[in-house]
């Protein structure tokens, strides 16, 4: 167990809805990354927060977008859903001492 | 661009083997590596960490290598168990701002028993 919780497990939408996803990082872990994670592919990192702040961004559109809170909690909420963003969602959270990832299960999400 | 590179894409060896998985990395500038397995469906597991400044990190029959000046890193894996199949990723973390971490495409490996 790594600590790190996302829900839900799984979620399937149609194309053009709005999606939110959430994650629970472990107490003390102020940095929270969110990953996509294509089949047969290594995860892509989406963009990545600090203190409630984005501090950093991959290629990734703006209507991937996020939310970090005070009690490590965070959201990942994707508009205008697309079939290409069929996908696992991987957050992270970062042990500060050594910037070890952990990382959550995931939430499969299915576009269709 | 970072680019993380893994090879070979699948693997398959019969139980007992010693093995070792390759990764390599194009920016010198990697301020760690972390190595993680993956079982079909779930989340990551973070197996071992190397910080930059290390050689190498072993926990129980796993043991990590970086050398930065040729940009690779290995994972061996000592007397290779049916329970060791999954897919293993290598992830650097490269400076510049914050901690961006590119991750490697992965080897899924079988071992057979």
């Amino acid at each position: 167990e790594t600590g790190v919780t996302q829900s839900p497990t799984h979620l399937i939408k149609t194309r053009g809805q709005q999606v939110t996803l959430r994650c629970s990082s472990q107490s003390g872990h102020n940095t929270v990354s969110w990953y996509q994670q294509a089949l047969g592919q290594g995860p892509q990192f989406i963009f990545q927060y600090y203190r409630e702040e984005e501090n950093g961004r991959g290629n990734f559109p703006p209507r991937f977008s996020g939310l970090q809170f005070p009690n490590y909690s965070s959201e990942l909420n994707v508009n205008a859903l697309e079939l290409d963003d069929s996908a696992l969602y991987l957050c992270a959270s970062t042990q500060e001492f050594n910037n070890e990832q952990f990382f959550g299960p995931g939430t499969r999400l299915t576009v269709l | 661009k970072q680019e993380v590179t893994q090879i070979p894409a699948a693997l398959s060896v019969p139980e007992g083997e010693n093995l070792v998985l390759n990764c390599s990395f194009t920016d010198s500038a990697i301020y760690n590596l972390q190595w993680f397995r993956q079982d079909p469906g779930k989340g990551l597991t973070s197996l071992l960490l190397i910080q930059s400044s290390q050689r190498e990190q072993t926990s129980g029959r796993l043991n990590a290598s970086l050398d930065k000046s040729s940009g690779r890193s290995t994972l061996y894996i000592a007397a290779s168990q049916p329970g060791d199949s999954a897919t293993y990723l290598c992830a650097g973390a490269f400076s510049g701002g914050y901690q961006k971490v590119t991750f490697g495409t992965g080897t899924k490996l079988q071992v057979i028993p």
